[in-house]
């Protein structure tokens, strides 16, 4: 079955800190993944796809299909990147699988 | 606000009350999707539609919940004979829809309908 793990429900990382949020996927063929965030008080959404290789915000993504990991990084955390963020894949064109979300909270 | 609007933004009923929701995505976008999303876990897929037609629908979504989207537009959610277990952010979300199958096209999400089940 299709699943994402994201084994952190809650990182605390100082400001200017590297910031590593790690995601885990299940899925034989070849999905496509996703950061989605969700700041406070606002809707759910799209960070980044691995399909563009954008670093959006400073954040960056690289597929490991050995590993099945897609993990998300920033160099310099800033107090601005606390919220709550989610993984997720699709394999075809419609439902998302999203991951159980890592609450990323930045201290000053 | 040109985004994906959901109504009410908060519901709470009683057991075994019926409930429903409504959604209204981006004005030129043509699939539309429900999630659910419990306390300390990620949004869960309900249900697609690609215009009117309903493509898709998930195991979680039992014989008490049906959804709609009569002209392709706006969509409904409803609930029959309530349970606590229903206590969840309803979530809508809407995409302008690929020009190939296969083809995966931004979701945008609405803020969400919380019901609390009493």
């Amino acid at each position: 079955a299709q699943r994402v793990t994201q084994p952190e429900k809650l990182l605390s990382v100082f400001k200017g800190a590297p910031v590593e949020l790690k995601c885990n996927y299940s899925y034989s063929g070849s999905p496509e993944l996703f950061w989605y965030v969700q700041y406070s008080r606002q809707r759910l959404q799209l960070l980044l796809r691995h399909i563009s290789r954008e670093s959006i915000k400073g954040f960056t993504a690289d597929l490991n299909k050995g590993e099945t990991s897609f993990h998300l990084k920033k160099p310099f955390a800033q107090e601005e990147d606390s919220a709550m963020y989610y993984c997720a894949l699709t394999y075809r064109a419609s439902k998302i699988i999203f991951g159980s979300g890592t609450r990323l909270s930045i201290r000053p | 606000d040109t985004g994906v609007s959901q109504d009410p933004r908060h519901k709470i009923t009683k057991r075994g009350q019926n409930v429903t929701f409504r959604c209204d995505p981006i004005s030129e976008h043509n699939r539309l999707y429900w999630y659910r999303q419990t306390l300390g876990q990620g949004p869960e897929f309900l249900t697609y539609f690609q215009n009117e037609a309903q493509l898709e629908k998930s195991r979680l979504l039992s014989d008490r919940f049906s959804a709609e989207r009569p002209k392709g537009s706006f969509s409904t959610l409803e609930i029959q004979r309530t349970e606590q277990g229903d206590s969840a952010m309803y979530l809508c979300a809407s995409s302008l829809g690929g020009r190939a199958s296969g083809i995966w096209d931004e979701q945008f999400f609405g803020p969400g309908t919380r019901l609390t089940v009493l």
